[in-house]
């Protein structure tokens, strides 16, 4: 596609809950990146995808969050027995793996109610 | 991975030039200098990435030293809707990029 896509654009669920979030990246783009970003706050890395390589999963802040990428292109965040901290928007961005940059998409706002 | 530091914020006017710098004391050899932009409501938007000496393009431009330790951001006249935060990064293009907290520039009428 032209850009990169997210869905859902928002997503309220009760605490405890399981959630899966969507990216869809630009074709032929080999890297897949998610971040979390809290209100006011700066990007925090959580997993990075490249090609066929073992994903970076340092950014991760604990076992209730995990991610696949199917074949080489989807990518699904899934964030089981959601707490309230998780409430924030989570990005997601592709790239060709070198230059020029990063693509982002619009981000899913997660509230844990 | 280099850490960068960077003004948290800076106020300017419509039509005034902003420079934001950007320290990176630590940087590697192979690594690029690239600046984002994220307005409300959005993911970041990529601005311009460079090594070493000037880069330009149609938003901006960036300067970088010969020692690669800083880097500054160059915006020609800006407008209300430049008010944004801008994000340096310093890192290897085929790497993760760890974002800092940006810079939040407000461009006044």
């Amino acid at each position: 596609g032209a850009g990169v896509s997210q869905s859902p654009s928002n997503k309220v669920t009760e605490k405890g809950k399981d959630v899966e979030l969507r990216c869809d990246p630009i074709s032929g783009h080999t890297a897949l990146y998610w971040y979390r970003q809290s209100l006011g706050q700066g990007l925090e890395f959580l997993i990075y995808f490249q090609g066929n390589s073992a994903p970076d999963k340092s950014g991760l802040p604990s076992d209730r969050f995990s991610a696949e990428r199917t074949g080489g292109s989807v990518s699904t965040l899934t964030i089981q027995r959601t707490q309230q901290e998780d409430s924030a928007v989570y990005l997601c961005a592709s790239s060709l793996g070198s230059l020029p940059g990063y693509t982002f998409g619009s981000g899913t706002r997660l509230t844990v109610v | 991975l280099a850490k960068t530091t960077q003004p948290i914020s800076m106020d300017s006017y419509e039509g005034q030039e902003v420079n934001i710098t950007c320290s990176h004391n630590n940087i590697a050899t192979n690594d690029y200098i690239t600046w984002y932009q994220q307005f409300p409501s959005q993911g970041p938007r990529f601005i311009i990435q460079g090594y070493k000496t000037k880069v330009t393009n149609e938003v901006a431009s960036l300067f970088i030293p010969a020692d690669r330790k800083s880097s500054t951001l160059s915006l020609p006249r800006v407008s209300l809707s430049d008010t944004a935060v801008y994000y340096c990064l310093v890192g290897d293009p085929g790497d993760k990029l760890i974002f800092g907290t940006g810079t939040r520039l407000q461009v006044f009428p």
